[in-house]
């Protein structure tokens, strides 16, 4: 079954503390991307991977890195966690067409319910 | 700026009562317009793509169409498992590889 999968799915953690979250996808996508869901703002974008080593930054990176070593992970790191990080997480792919430089729609996981305390 | 806007924030039908959700954009160059559902925390789930205006998408009871300046999703006879928030997304020419801009969503609520 085609599907990406984040880990953990809830958390219940305290400020100042290191979290990765793990994004895996399965459809061998070259696009991968990070976004955060909160009430009123939607979804923002925090991250997003053209292909394995190729990263850049969306509109909400402050306070996260990623890393892309392979073409089905994309971690997401907290690495000191603030309150403003309280969120709902989601990790997505997309295949990408490379001659006609666009993505095709894009696949989303379950989601990380994060809580700073 | 691009922008894309979605009417109305939340919407409440009777069972078998027709009707339609709006998504307008104002974006440099679309590259695709994307509709989305979502369930209480979990992830959107993909719909419908739309390319270009006059093009429409249909699965079981929803209905996409695309204009120049908008999108409706049209929900034909709705049942109660049809309740979720549904989402409109954009991809322009112009940003960053691929990213999303979402609109806020609608939230459909379907009572039998």
């Amino acid at each position: 079954e085609a599907q990406v999968t984040q880990n953990p799915r809830y958390l219940i953690t305290v400020t100042g503390k290191k979290l990765t979250v793990t994004c895996s996808q399965n459809m061998n996508h070259e696009y991968m991307s990070w976004y955060r869901q909160d009430p009123g703002l939607g979804l923002r974008q925090i991250y997003y991977s053209m292909n394995v080593e190729v990263t850049d930054k969306g509109d909400v990176p402050e306070g996260y890195k990623v890393s892309r070593k392979e073409k089905r992970n994309f971690p997401l790191i907290l690495e000191s966690l603030s309150p403003n990080q309280t969120s709902l997480y989601f990790c997505a792919s997309s295949l990408r067409r490379q001659r006609f430089n666009m993505n095709t729609e894009a696949f989303f996981g379950q989601g990380t319910r994060l809580t700073v305390v | 700026e691009d922008q894309v806007t979605q009417s109305p924030e939340a919407l409440r039908l009777q069972e078998g009562e027709s009707s339609s959700l709006n998504c307008s954009y104002t974006v440099s160059g679309l590259r695709g317009l994307f509709w989305y559902r979502q369930d209480p925390g979990k992830g959107p789930e993909f719909l419908f793509t739309l390319y270009s205006a006059g093009e429409e998408k249909e699965k079981e009871r929803l209905k996409a169409t695309l204009t120049k300046k908008e999108s409706f999703l049209h929900i034909t006879a709705p049942k109660p498992e049809d309740s979720a928030t549904y989402l409109c997304a954009v991809r322009t020419v112009y940003n960053q590889g691929g990213k999303l801009i979402f609109g806020q969503g609608t939230e459909l609520s379907v009572k039998p």
